[in-house]
């Protein structure tokens, strides 16, 4: 089946430390983008990719870095300098015709 | 790109009630996209419609556009336990998302 995959699906991280949360996508997407999301808010964009080699930053990117090496993959590295890394984190990627979004289940980080 | 803004913001009803929830922007699109937020998953596309088109169905869902008020309405009739979720509009390119509808459906 088509799709976008996230893992992992529940991840614990100490302060300090940079966790790299996966994505891939087997549509043949150009673009991929990485959203966060609290408890009872919309979703912010984190980063976003148009093509492979290129990324641009999103409204809240501080604190996080992205990589997209190959078409299919878009990880997010959640790094120390992220003051409140405890959310959701959500990843998706645009059906270029329609423009509708399929979005992966999604990884929940906390910060212990 | 441009935000959707979602209203109400929380819903609570009966079921068997219809839901209406309501999203306006700010700028003339091309399309407008539903998408519907179970409780800790991703947002799963419902429905798009284009700006030529003033009303369209799926099954329960009926979405109206009025380009003239830059506002859409998501209508879900008959509502069932099962429809509890945050909805979510998204104009034009819709890569931008508000707070959502928090819809909850009391059996």
């Amino acid at each position: 089946d088509g799709g976008i995959t996230q893992s992992p699906k529940y991840l614990f991280r100490k302060e300090g430390q940079n966790v790299t949360l996966s994505c891939e996508q087997n549509l043949n997407h150009d673009a991929m983008y990485w959203y966060r999301q609290d408890p009872g808010q919309g979703l912010r964009l984190i980063y976003y990719s148009q093509i492979v080699n290129d990324f641009q930053k999103g409204d809240i990117a501080e604190g996080y870095s992205v990589s997209r090496e190959k078409k299919e993959s878009f990880p997010l590295t959640v790094t120390s300098a992220q003051k409140n890394p405890t959310a959701f984190y959500l990843c998706a990627t645009p059906d270029w015709y329609t423009g509708e979004l399929f979005f992966g289940e999604g990884s929940r980080l906390t910060v212990l | 790109s441009q935000q959707g803004e979602e209203d109400p913001q929380a819903l609570s009803i009966q079921e068997g009630e219809n839901a209406t929830m309501n999203c306006s922007y700010k700028t003339s699109i091309n399309n407008l996209q539903w998408y519907r937020q179970n409780s800790g998953r991703g947002l799963v596309h419902l429905i798009l419609i284009r700006s030529n088109e003033r009303e369209k169905h799926s099954g329960r869902l009926r979405v109206t556009l009025d380009t003239s008020k830059k506002s859409s309405s998501l209508l879900i009739t008959a509502s069932r336990a099962a429809d509890t979720a945050s909805y979510f509009c998204a104009p034009g390119c819709g890569v931008i998302f508000g707070p959502g509808t928090s819809l909850s459906v009391i059996p």
